[in-house]
């Protein structure tokens, strides 16, 4: 039934570290999106893609890769995590420009 | 470059009351502006969506108004309950963006109403 998923929903480790947020979504959509929830609880967009083909990444450092195997699903690599990774990572999805759904949010806890 | 803001950081208001939230964005030229709620801990569920030609959105208790030469959107709830306790947040597609569906949001007003 849940329109947007991620998991895992918690995850703690350690600096240095690499790990993988994983996201899928069952609406047919053709965009999907990984956004950034600060200590401060503000939102940025980090990366969209369309169809499978990268279309906004907003300067994120190179050792966050997302990969779109294909339109259902977008993953975040990260790799030598850092203690300012922690956040809320949040993926959603839309047709194009048009309204769009987030799934519930993983919790990275980088200590 | 495009900045939303959202006035006041917070509220608490007695049950029953109608309230507004407001929404303010610095550039007139977006094309779609969508309001969200986030419950704590929880991820943010779509409320309304205006598009850029339009004026207004309803859902229940809920109406959306879009005034973009102003560059500015109201979020009204009539009758709040406790349960719509949540942090309420605004978002615009800037023009520049509408192939891309970059959302652009503002910090959000947390909302409290009291029984």
């Amino acid at each position: 039934d849940t329109a947007v998923s991620q998991t895992p929903k918690y995850l703690v480790t350690q600096m240095g570290n690499d790990k993988s947020i994983k996201c899928e979504q069952n609406l047919g959509h053709d965009t999907m999106y990984w956004y950034k929830q600060d200590s401060k609880k503000f939102l940025k967009i980090m990366f969209s893609y369309n169809n499978k083909e990268l279309i906004i990444n907003e300067t994120v450092p190179n050792r966050f890769s997302p990969k779109s195997p294909d339109k259902a699903h977008l993953n975040l690599h990260i790799n030598s995590l850092e203690l300012g990774d922690s956040a809320v990572y949040f993926c959603a999805s839309s047709r194009t420009s048009d309204e769009q759904f987030f799934g519930p949010g993983t919790r990275l806890t980088v200590l | 470059k495009q900045e939303v803001t959202q006035i006041p950081a917070a509220l608490s208001v007695p049950e029953g009351e109608n309230l507004v939230l407001n929404c303010s964005f610095t550039d007139s030229a977006i094309y779609n502006l969508q309001w969200f709620r986030q419950d704590p801990g929880k991820g943010l569920t779509s409320l309304l969506l205006i598009q850029s030609s339009q004026r207004e959105q309803t859902s229940g208790r809920l109406n959306a108004s879009l005034d973009k030469s102003s560059g500015r959107s109201t979020l009204y709830i009539a009758a709040s309950q406790p349960g719509d306790s949540a942090t309420y947040l605004c978002a615009v597609i800037p023009d520049t963006s509408s192939n891309t569906g970059k959302l652009i949001f503002g910090q959000g007003t947390t909302l409290q109403v009291k029984p």
